[in-house]
């Protein structure tokens, strides 16, 4: 069964312009979740959809950041207008949450961000 | 709220070693526990999770933790680690209804020649 499939890999944009990053979660799984790493902060989350619907976006820094599920197999990450300090690499990831699945957590291989 | 604390920010070791990486964890309610690695410019990959039943868990190449309630610990060891183990090792912490998955800072295992 394949994992999680995040686009694009590695992304360098320049600051001010509009970046999309993509997930599609592993197929079954009804819960998603939007991480970010960098070297000060370490993992972070962002915010958490259960069965499509966004349940906590508190991690969100600021308004330029939205998230989006449409549907249980696509979820989008939308930084608009983008800065350096967004540099990171984001993490996509999806879990079956039910009775006694103990929330085990399936990653991507992450978007690497350059704002340059 | 929960938290993690890696005791150890690097763990330098030779090839054939025997290695632990400490994880102390806070939860006011039962947990679940987890050991993630990540590779060089790769995901984090899961190695082995707690969720109830015998304390020593077994996971993927090689690793094992022990989960001690009394201690709120759950210690990563590996009795002979190889140039390959070398990557950064994440212990996470959830709890109850509690859907966050919330990560240590990170232990950097390296593995000498």
């Amino acid at each position: 069964d394949a994992g999680v499939i995040q686009s694009p890999r590695h992304e360098v944009t320049e600051m001010g312009q509009e970046v999309t990053l993509r997930c599609k979660p592993i197929s079954g799984h009804n819960s998603l979740f939007w991480y970010r790493q960098t070297m000060m902060r370490g993992l972070e989350l962002l915010i958490y959809f259960n069965n499509n619907v966004p349940i906590d976006d508190s991690g969100m820094p600021e308004d330029r950041f939205s998230a989006k599920m449409p549907n249980a197999s696509f979820s989008t990450l939308k930084i608009q207008p983008s800065e350096p300090r967004d540099s990171a690499v984001y993490f996509c990831a999806s879990s079956w949450r039910g009775p006694d699945s103990g929330n085990t957590i399936y990653f991507g291989e992450g978007s690497w961000l350059t704002v340059v | 709220a929960q938290s993690v604390t890696q005791l150890d920010s690097q763990v330098p070791v030779f090839e054939e070693a025997p290695v632990e990486l400490r994880c102390n964890y806070s939860s006011s309610v039962s947990v679940y526990l987890f050991w993630y690695v990540q590779y060089p410019n790769q995901g984090l990959q899961l190695l082995l999770k707690y969720l109830s039943g015998s304390t020593l868990v077994k996971g993927i190449n090689g690793f094992e933790a022990e989960f001690n309630k009394s201690q709120t610990s759950f210690h990563l060891r590996k009795p002979s680690v190889h140039i390959s183990d070398t990557a950064e090792y994440f212990c996470a912490v959830s709890g109850g209804s509690n859907y966050k998955l919330t990560f240590g800072k990170g232990t950097l295992l390296t593995v000498n020649p």
